[in-house]
This record gives structure tokens, C-alpha cells and sequence, in this order.
């Protein structure tokens, strides 16, 4: 079946670190790949988005590459500020999808202290 | 952002009494999704509709009802509401194809 793997948190960085969050799926054939992230006290905001294999998404200075050779999609950014601090999720919707549906990992809290 | 309204946005009621969460758009998008939100579960579907009286269940559909009499409106309802449905909930919307899906800001619900 479909699921999407993330690296455990909390993670904590210093402000201006590197940020990698891992994500790793299994699906059918070439899912559509999402990052989202979700404030503190608010809903979840789409962050970057890949629909095939090598695409590379990007916003706020995040990026993520769809690779499917490793069924990854890594969430990454070179510098990162106390404002990234939130909770972040990566989810997939599979190749024929009924529904619109979107399976989601976990989740991985960010917290950068300044 | 998406026009996606929650209400109410938090609740407090007694165990075995009715619950109602409405969930509005203006996007005029098919699909429709309820999720809960809890501590080391992450999101998990409840119900989703993808269209006018057309619904489905999620994973986590037991003690839930829904239901979409018109296309901007997702009703959740607990008909009999007990302490383990303590949570946030969440309205999500999308439209046709691997589209992602757009959140409403939530309804914290705390049953006593």
C-alpha cells in the first residue's frame, strides 16, 4: 500500500543551520509529492509540491527533489530562521486516486532557537 | 488563500451529547476531506466527500457521521460525542486531479 516515512522529531537547530528533514514513501508508479507545513495554533499550508521524478520544488527558500530512484523526498534548507519553527508534514497522493486523497507522514517538529 | 471556513473554532461539550462542525468553502472545489489531529498520530482521515451527496470513510470513521447537501458545505458530526474524540479537526479542500489539498485553520473540540 501507500505510506510516507518522516525522520522523528523534534529536531532543534540554531538559527542559520542547515535543515534536512528526511521523508521516504512507498507507493505505485509516481505519486505526487507535497511538503506542508503547519504554524503553531493554525492549519496545514502547502510548502512546495513535485508531480514526477527529478522535479524539484521550492518556495521560502525550502526545497525538496523527488527522487525516485530512492523513493525520497527530503525537505531542505541551507539557513534556517526562529520564524521556520513549526511542524512539518510531507504526503504523497498516489498515481490513481480516488478521492483526491493524500496519505500523510507523521510529521516532524522544527524548533530554531535564535 | 483558499476560502475555507471552520466553525465553530473550539468547543466544549459533555460526553454522549451531539456534536456538529461545519466546514464551509467558496472555492467550488469537488473534494472534501475531515481529518483529526492528535498527539504522535499526525492527520487522519475521517470522511471526505467528492461531491453533493456523495461521501466515502476514511481510516478513523467509527462515532462519525457526514454529510454534503451542497457543494460549499462538510458537515461532521459526533452523534454521540465521548472523550477519545478530544481533538482538532480539520477541513480540507481540493479540487480535480493529484491536486494538493487546502486546510481550514481547525476546530479544537475538548469533550468532558
Amino acid at each position: 500500500g501507500n505510506s510516507v516515512t518522516q525522520m522523528e522529531g523534534p529536531v532543534t537547530l540554531s538559527e542559520e543551520a542547515f535543515l534536512t528533514i528526511n521523508c521516504t514513501y512507498t507507493a505505485t508508479g509516481y505519486p505526487s509529492l507535497f511538503w506542508y507545513v503547519q504554524y503553531p495554533g493554525e492549519g496545514l499550508q502547502l510548502l512546495l509540491k513535485a508531480t514526477k521524478a527529478d522535479d524539484k520544488g521550492s518556495n521560502k527558500g525550502f526545497e525538496a527533489t523527488y527522487r525516485k530512484e530512492t523513493t525520497s523526498f527530503h525537505l531542505e534548507k541551507g539557513s534556517v530562521q526562529v520564524s521556520d519553527s513549526a511542524v512539518y508534514f510531507c504526503a504523497l497522493s498516489p498515481l490513481y486516486n480516488q478521492g483526491g486523497k493524500l496519505i500523510f507522514g507523521q510529521g516532524t517538529e522544527l524548533s530554531v532557537k535564535p | 488563500d483558499a476560502g475555507i471556513t471552520q466553525s465553530p473554532r473550539h468547543k466544549v461539550t459533555e460526553t454522549g451529547t451531539p456534536v456538529t462542525l461545519r466546514c464551509h468553502q467558496t472555492e467550488n472545489h469537488r473534494y472534501m476531506y475531515w481529518y483529526r489531529q492528535d498527539p504522535g498520530h499526525g492527520l487522519r482521515l475521517i470522511h471526505y466527500s467528492y461531491g453533493v451527496k456523495d461521501t466515502d470513510k476514511g481510516e478513523v470513521s467509527d462515532g462519525y457521521s457526514v454529510s454534503r447537501s451542497k457543494t460549499e458545505d462538510f458537515l461532521l458530526t459526533l452523534e454521540s460525542a465521548t472523550s477519545s474524540q478530544t481533538s482538532v479537526y480539520f477541513c480540507a479542500i481540493s479540487g480535480q486531479g493529484p491536486q494538493p489539498q487546502h486546510f481550514g485553520d481547525g476546530t479544537r473540540l475538548s469533550i468532558l
